[in-house]
């Protein structure tokens, strides 16, 4: 079966730091892989998206970075930390050209404050 | 501009019957995801409309209207564990492999 993998749960970090967030993907070849964020209380903003290694779509370009190294690894980077940057980052999955059909699955999410 | 529209906050009792209306407004449009997320935790995929009409599974169906450019989740039998936001989602663009998810809808269940 496939698992998504999303490290850590929680983190806080100052305003200026670097930010590095990694999702993997188990059980599945070629996935389309994803970075949402989501503010309190609000919907899912989409940062990037990606279709396969070193392929990747920006939406919200800002401060943030995204980048597939492997298959199946996906990581949010950021070289200086934002205040606006807090929120609850999460990966997602779901299998090629499938619009939606079959879902996306979702990591349990970091829960990012900038301070 | 491309957007999906849901009511912000829905509140009914345990036992009753709820519908979540989202309404959408998009060049491409592929078919009407719904999703489900508790407090805290990450959304889980409900259901997927592709074409018009019901969709039922268990207590939840989704229906989908392509005319009216509108869809709805339709909770039965409420439960306490229904309290949670819902979603609808599309990619909202013939060229695009993402999902743009709407604002989402607040449902609170009372006993």
């Amino acid at each position: 079966s496939q698992t998504i993998h999303q490290w850590p749960a929680t983190l806080v970090q100052p305003v200026g730091s670097p930010l590095s967030l990694e999702c993997t993907v188990e059980g599945t070849s070629n996935p389309n892989l994803y970075w949402y964020r989501q503010a309190a209380g609000r919907g899912l903003q989409l940062l990037f998206y990606s279709v396969g290694i070193g392929q990747i779509s920006s939406e919200v370009p800002q401060n943030l970075s995204a980048s597939r190294p492997q298959d199946r690894q996906f990581i949010l980077s950021s070289k200086k930390l934002l205040l606006s940057d807090s929120g609850f980052y999460l990966c997602a999955w779901t299998l090629p050209d499938s619009k939606g059909l079959y879902g996306y699955t979702f990591g349990s999410g970091t829960r990012l404050t900038v301070v | 501009g491309q957007s999906l529209e849901q009511p912000s906050e829905v509140t009914a009792v345990e036992g009753a019957i709820v519908q979540i209306n989202c309404t959408y407004q998009t060049s491409g449009f592929y078919g009407l995801s719904w999703y489900q997320q508790h407090d805290g935790g990450a959304p889980t995929f409900l259901s997927y409309n592709a074409l018009d009409g019901l969709e039922e599974t268990g207590r939840f169906s989704s229906f989908l209207s392509r005319s009216d450019s509108y869809g709805y989740l339709l909770l039965q039998e409420l439960q306490m564990k229904d309290s949670a936001s819902y979603f609808c989602a599309d990619p909202l663009d013939t060229g695009r492999r993402a999902l743009t998810f709407g604002s989402g809808t607040r449902l609170q269940v009372q006993p």
